[in-house]
């Protein structure tokens, strides 16, 4: 059974400094991992996606990398601005079970001014 | 950029009562999702459908639950007795494939 980890639960950084969030999975069978935003109470919205076939994607200040072999992604956010501040979800998509996506628990970003 | 929108925002419903969870994915998609999220918990899969079938559930999704494409833009959700335990945000989702999959703004169920 997929699990998906997101290590740290919570980070607080100084307005300006790079974010570094984690993500790991458990079987690297995947078909791809997307990486979403959640603000409080809201929806989930798509930041970016990767396919297994690739190491990374870049927009705009996010870049998402992938090891497979490793199971891990992260999310490198550059010069973080107050509005950054939200929950970063991971989800990744395994081929042996169809189309659903399972989820890690989430980073909780606050950028401070 | 088309949107999954997602009716009513919020809905608060007497524990028993059946509740339906209304949907109008992206126009052009051809696979439907529902997850649910518990307050402080992770976003949990329920159900998944394609061809006007079901083709994944979760353990979660069990006789109480039902989905339902009754035409050609909507892709409803009903919980026929509802719990306390089912008390959670549902989010809906839809994609053209095994791609990005785009999540609506949610429905807050809350069961009193």
């Amino acid at each position: 059974k997929q699990e998906v980890t997101q290590i740290p639960a919570a980070l607080s950084v100084p307005e300006g400094e790079n974010l570094v969030l984690n993500c790991s999975f458990t079987d690297s069978a995947i078909y791809n991992l997307q990486w979403f935003r959640q603000d409080p109470g809201k929806g989930l919205t798509s930041l970016l996606l990767i396919q297994s076939s690739q190491r990374e994607q870049t927009s705009g200040r996010l870049n998402a990398s992938l090891d497979k072999s490793s199971g891990r992604s992260t999310l490198y956010i550059a010069a973080s601005q107050p509005g950054d501040s939200a929950t970063y979800l991971c989800a990744v998509q395994i081929k042996a079970a169809g189309n659903k996506l399972t989820f890690g628990g989430g980073t909780r970003v606050l950028v401070k001014p | 950029e088309p949107e999954v929108t997602q009716t009513p925002s919020h809905q608060v419903t007497q524990m028993g009562q059946e509740v339906i969870l209304r949907c109008v994915p992206i126009s052009n998609h051809l696979y439907f999702y529902w997850y649910r999220q518990i307050l402080g918990q992770k976003v949990e899969f329920l159900v998944s459908f394609y061809n006007n079938e079901i083709s994944e559930k979760s353990e979660i999704f069990d006789d109480q639950f039902s989905v339902e494409r009754p035409d050609g833009s909507n892709f409803t959700l009903k919980i026929r007795s509802t719990k306390l335990e089912d008390s959670a945000m549902y989010f809906c989702a839809s994609s053209e494939a095994l791609t990005k999959q785009y999540f609506g703004p949610g429905t807050r169920l809350t069961v009193t």
